[in-house]
């Protein structure tokens, strides 16, 4: 069975530039989670979605968003982007909402914001 | 707020060590528990987990006891192994207000020496 694929893995923008990452989770998982890597704030959450809705969400501003679509694939966007949006962005797949079922995390996104 | 401390690193070990990897939470409740390991240039893998206080978690060698009366998590095996060198995360599922949300320790980074 095929893991978390996310799109691109690698990626280069200009602060004001919007961006868009994909992920597609585990054939069968409804459930994605995005969380952000950085070295100063590590791993934060930005948000959950179960069956197209978010259930869950960190504390990010608004530039941060995110989709789900009905093939549970997932993208999150990030608008006016800026220098400390500069980071890792994983995915992560399970079965179900919530947490206490297995996260299967893709390998990231690293994102570089000049 | 629901944190997540854990010992900073760099850990250098020999192989064949005794690991411990400290980790504490505070939060509201009981909530489950979580390490999380991630091997240079890939995502999180789940460890291991515990759900309840008291329930021993354990996977390829590691154990971490959730401690409710010291509010701890700590990582620990009888005999690491160079392929253990890693980065170890501890995160804890709680509650926000935008629903729950995994929360993580900084990262504690591993290196086992020959």
């Amino acid at each position: 069975k095929a893991g978390v694929t996310q799109t691109p893995r690698y990626l280069i923008k200009t602060r004001g530039q919007q961006v868009t990452l994909s992920c597609s989770p585990i054939s069968g998982h409804r459930s994605v989670s995005w969380y952000q890597q950085t070295p100063g704030q590590g791993l934060q959450f930005l948000f959950e979605y179960f069956s197209e809705t978010q259930r869950n969400k960190g504390n990010f501003p608004g530039r941060f968003s995110g989709r789900q679509f009905s093939n549970s694939r997932s993208e999150m966007n990030v608008s006016t982007l800026e220098l400390g949006d500069s980071a890792l962005y994983l995915c992560a797949s399970s079965l179900a909402e919530g947490f206490t079922d297995t996260q299967y995390f893709g390998p990231g996104t690293r994102l570089t914001v000049l | 707020g629901n944190s997540v401390t854990q010992m900073e690193g760099p850990v250098t070990l020999s192989e064949e060590a005794f690991l411990t990897i400290n980790c504490t939470y505070t939060a509201t409740g009981y909530p489950s528990l979580f390490w999380y390991v991630q091997y240079p240039g890939e995502g999180l893998q789940l460890l291991l987990k515990a759900t309840k206080a008291d329930d021993k978690g354990s996977n390829k060698g590691f154990e971490a006891t959730y401690r409710k009366e010291t509010t701890s998590f700590h990582l620990e095996k009888g005999s690491v192994q160079v392929s253990d060198s890693a980065v170890y995360f501890c995160a804890q599922e709680g509650l926000t207000g935008g629903g729950n949300k995994l929360t993580f320790g900084t990262g504690t980074q591993l290196k086992v020496e020959l």
